[in-house]
């Protein structure tokens, strides 16, 4: 049973470019939340998705990302016009459902912007 | 708002004991505690969790003080694989499902 699939694990971009980060939950979970991790800091919550529905995005920047989780297909996270403040691990986690306690996390992704 | 509060580091012996201490004053009574480390360079990996009683598991555990605002993970035999940033979450039950992560404390296990 694969674990929460992040993929690309490094992405390098050049600012004003877009950067598509990916997630594939675990096999049967349909909750997905997103997770930016500063350098030297603790991640923090950005959204909180289920298939085709946004429930909760309280900690997405109001400009520039946005997040999906279609019906098939991973959940893509995107920043557009990226900054060099955008530089940061992203990580996705997953849950089965809304009364699960635990969240599976991915290995995450690095984001670049040069 | 991270709800939480860690100290930023602490040291430990292989294969001793080791203690990690978290506040959580603001906490109500249905918010659950979790515990998640971190290694390098991974994402984060459960550890434990719990509400009001004491939990143990096979990798550790948990003791929740009786008023619920403190709780402290126990790893019993800290081992050199046991060296990561171990983060102490509320998961508010009013919130919805996310989890809210403090600094964590960075435990470094010597040899």
């Amino acid at each position: 049973n694969a674990g929460v699939m992040q993929n690309p694990r490094h992405l390098v971009r050049r600012r004003g470019q877009e950067a598509r980060l990916r997630c594939s939950p675990m096999k049967g979970h349909s909750h997905v939340y997103w997770y930016r991790q500063l350098p030297e800091e603790g991640l923090k919550f950005m959204v909180y998705l289920q298939k085709e529905n946004i429930i909760d995005e309280s900690g997405m920047p109001k400009e520039r990302f946005s997040a999906e989780f279609p019906k098939e297909g991973p959940s893509i996270l995107r920043i557009q016009q990226v900054v060099r403040g955008d530089s940061a691990a992203y990580f996705c986690a997953s849950s089965p459902n809304i009364v699960s306690e635990t969240q599976y996390f991915g290995p995450g992704t690095r984001l670049l912007v040069l | 708002d991270a709800k939480t509060t860690q100290p930023n580091s602490m040291e430990s012996n292989e294969e001793e004991p080791v203690h990690l201490p978290c506040n959580h004053s603001t906490i109500s009574g249905t918010d659950y505690i979790h515990w998640y480390r971190q290694l390098p360079s991974q994402g984060p990996e459960y550890v434990i969790h719990g509400l009001t009683s004491n939990v143990n598991n096979r990798m550790a555990s948990l003791a929740i003080a009786e008023d619920r605002k403190s709780s402290t993970l126990i790893l019993h035999r800290a081992t050199l694989r046991d060296a990561a940033v171990y983060y102490c979450i509320l998961k508010l039950s009013d919130t919805g499902n996310q989890f809210y992560f403090g600094t964590g404390t960075s435990l470094t296990v010597i040899p």
